[in-house]
């Protein structure tokens, strides 16, 4: 079956702008994470979604960020007013499981802000 | 924030030859899992080894876990020039996978 697709693969804009990142999961993974990874580092954690739970906003950097899941499916994560420190690779992550089952990441995101 | 270090931070050995990674963390854990990066197939998981496993096998990879030094190895035997890749290691924590810096590992034919 299909992996997690994200769009766009890569987005350059001007810094202020808002910028959209989708992810569309594997198909009946309750669980769903988005990170960040700048150039030669490791993941960095933002938001965690479970099924209809409350999601974990905790590793969301500022309130510039902000995230959604429509049930089980597709997540967008929205980045308000866009600055040059917000430029890298955001990956989005799917698993079947919470119980520490692998995780399944798409492609990535290269979000460059000028 | 990190909760995995990897050592070291950048390795290049000839093709045939054996890579060791090593992996440090801080905090008690689930389990812990070994993820490869490369710029083709993006990042995947390689192997899981949950906290009360001393030690796992994956086709050429080997994964120790010693939970009282909280550190962990990736042995890679027999290396391929498709070895070549940035190798992570993550901690399992609540519901976390909590990330290292990576290992950049690079095999010479």
């Amino acid at each position: 079956g299909a992996g997690v697709s994200q769009s766009p693969s890569n987005k350059v804009t001007e810094k202020g702008k808002d910028v959209e990142l989708r992810c569309d999961p594997i198909s009946g993974h309750t669980a769903l994470y988005w990170y960040r990874q700048r150039l030669g580092q490791g993941l960095e954690f933002l938001i965690y979604f479970q099924g209809n739970s409350a999601p974990d906003k905790s590793g969301l950097p500022s309130d510039r960020f902000s995230a959604e899941r429509t049930g089980e499916s597709v997540s967008t994560l929205t980045i308000q007013r866009t600055q040059q420190e917000d430029s890298a690779v955001y990956l989005c992550a799917s698993s079947q499981r919470t119980d520490y089952n692998e995780q399944f990441f798409g492609p990535g995101t290269r979000l460059t802000v000028l | 924030s990190q909760q995995g270090e990897e050592d070291p931070q950048a390795l290049s050995i000839q093709e045939g030859e054996n890579a060791t990674m090593n992996c440090s963390y801080k905090t008690s854990i689930n389990n812990l899992q070994w993820y490869r990066q490369n710029s083709g197939r993006g990042l995947v998981h390689l192997i899981l080894i949950r906290s009360n496993e001393r030690e796992k096998h994956s086709g050429r990879l080997r994964v120790t876990l010693d939970t009282s030094k909280k550190s962990s190895s990736l042995l890679i035997t027999a290396s391929r020039a498709a070895d070549t890749a940035s190798y992570f290691c993550a901690t399992a924590y609540n519901y976390q996978l909590i990330w290292g810096a990576g290992t950049k590992l690079i095999i010479k034919p």
